[in-house]
């Protein structure tokens, strides 16, 4: 299995909700990332984890929490976010942090 | 932090034809530097890659190289097909796998 899932593909939401966006990898891999990408813009760095623990937090807003449960699964808490976070959230993992990236087909946010 | 430019923002070649898009970096800490393509819908998908210690690395049609002095790496795909046609993005990652991704190059290929 060579595939990173994400759900769901597309999530509405309005700035007084409470969600979570999901990723997930069978690779055995070790590092696993969320980024956020706008339209026509490239993909920025949100959170790194390496072996379960958060490595890197690019001063990304309290509003995002992520989270890994463990090793194969990462998670996206989102709370009153704003119209601007709206975007596509695409999530990553590597075997370990200096190894190649498998992107995920990413999550469509729209905030309301 | 890193700074990655990347050219030409835009890219009309001639299927058969060549296709070079050029990145910089500023970060001497950043030592791998993946290519990535994406489609439209579509996750970015690793098309090659290059580590600090390598100068070229070539894989069919698509190859890299990597200027370390000079702080620059470059992408060429040879011969290129209507299906090449998609945006390419660069990358520089450091060990901490702090990644910074250059602004795209939208690669249109015409039959």
């Amino acid at each position: 299995d060579t595939e990173v899932t994400q759900t769901p593909k597309h999530l509405v939401m309005g700035m007084t909700n409470k969600k979570s966006l999901k990723c997930e990898q069978h690779m055995g891999h070790r590092a696993m990332y969320w980024y956020k990408q706008k339209a026509k813009k490239p993909p920025e760095l949100m959170f790194v984890y390496s072996y379960e623990k958060l490595s890197i937090n690019e001063s990304v807003p309290s509003r995002f929490s992520p989270e890994c449960p463990n090793s194969s699964l990462l998670n996206l808490h989102l709370h009153a976010l704003q119209p601007e976070d709206s975007a596509l959230y695409l999530c990553a993992s590597s075997r370990d942090v200096i190894r190649e990236q498998y992107f995920g087909p990413g999550t469509r946010l729209t905030v309301t | 932090g890193e700074n990655v430019e990347q050219h030409p923002s835009t890219l009309s070649v001639q299927e058969g034809d060549s296709a070079v898009i050029k990145c910089t970096y500023s970060d001497s800490a950043s030592n791998y530097f993946p290519w990535y393509k994406q489609e439209l819908g579509k996750g970015p998908q690793l098309i090659i890659d290059i580590r600090s210690n390598v100068g070229e690395k070539k894989d069919q049609r698509i190859a890299v190289t990597l200027n370390k002095t000079a702080k620059h790496f470059s992408l060429h795909i040879t011969e290129t097909q209507p299906e090449d046609s998609a945006v390419y993005f660069c990358a520089a990652i450091t060990n901490a796998g702090k990644s910074t991704f250059g602004d795209g190059t939208t690669l249109t290929v015409k039959p």
